[in-house]
């Protein structure tokens, strides 16, 4: 199986600074990397596919990137509404392993 | 537009079985999969089990023995039938085309 390695596993950022969310796939995935947002009681909204591709409607301050097996997710000057838990999702193979998951409060 | 949209039952007993329904609109499910997720209350996702698009199937290696995936492409529904349900199993399910999510029906496994 996949081992999907999330950090970190909180995070407190102001409306200034930029938030990095890293998944590190224990081997290959091709770039079948997703980032999702959860919010308390909604089910997860995609930011990201194939590791770098914005999902509609997501506002451009999200970007994916990847460098070799570490995918990132990147929060450009967040906004308050930006708080909640943050996932990645490894869909190159069965099991599909999803991230331990990012808490990120922005103050 | 794209709709995935899970019912069954709130409630289930212990060692009983779970049967739920992922009824879906706006696509085909002889042209993408449809996966099952689901989440204990206050923790992360895990993936349970696959409905491919040429109706193969993969499951959890971990919840293999107890879980069954199945559709009906006429009603456009995917179920999931898991048996021997224990407290553990309590939590949120999904089911989701990846992109796509529907709003989870939440199960409690309880005498």
């Amino acid at each position: 199986d996949i081992q999907m390695t999330q950090s970190p596993a909180s995070l407190s950022a102001s409306l200034e600074e930029i938030v990095t969310i890293t998944c590190k796939a224990s081997q290959g995935i091709d770039d079948y990397l997703s980032w999702y947002q959860q919010k308390p009681g909604k089910s997860p909204q995609l930011l990201i596919y194939d590791a770098t591709s914005l999902a509609d409607g997501v506002p451009s301050r999200f970007s994916g990137s990847r460098s070799g097996t570490q995918y990132s997710l990147k929060i450009s000057r967040p906004q308050v509404d930006d708080s909640g838990i943050y996932y990645c999702l490894q869909s190159y193979s069965t099991p599909l392993t999803f991230g331990s998951g990012t808490k990120l409060e922005i103050k | 537009q794209v709709q995935l949209t899970e019912s069954g039952p709130g409630l289930v007993h212990p060692s009983e079985t779970l049967s739920l329904t992922c009824t879906v609109s706006g696509f085909s499910l002889t042209g993408y999969s449809v996966y099952w997720v689901r989440q204990p209350s206050g923790k992360g996702l895990e993936w349970m089990g696959r409905m491919r698009y040429n109706g193969d199937t993969s499951y959890n290696s971990a919840l293999k023995s107890r879980l069954s995936i199945s559709r009906d492409t006429s009603k456009n529904q995917v179920f999931l039938k898991m048996n021997s349900l224990q407290t553990d199993d309590t939590g949120t399910y999904y089911c989701t085309r990846i992109e796509h999510w529907g709003q989870g029906v939440m199960v409690t496994v309880s005498s």
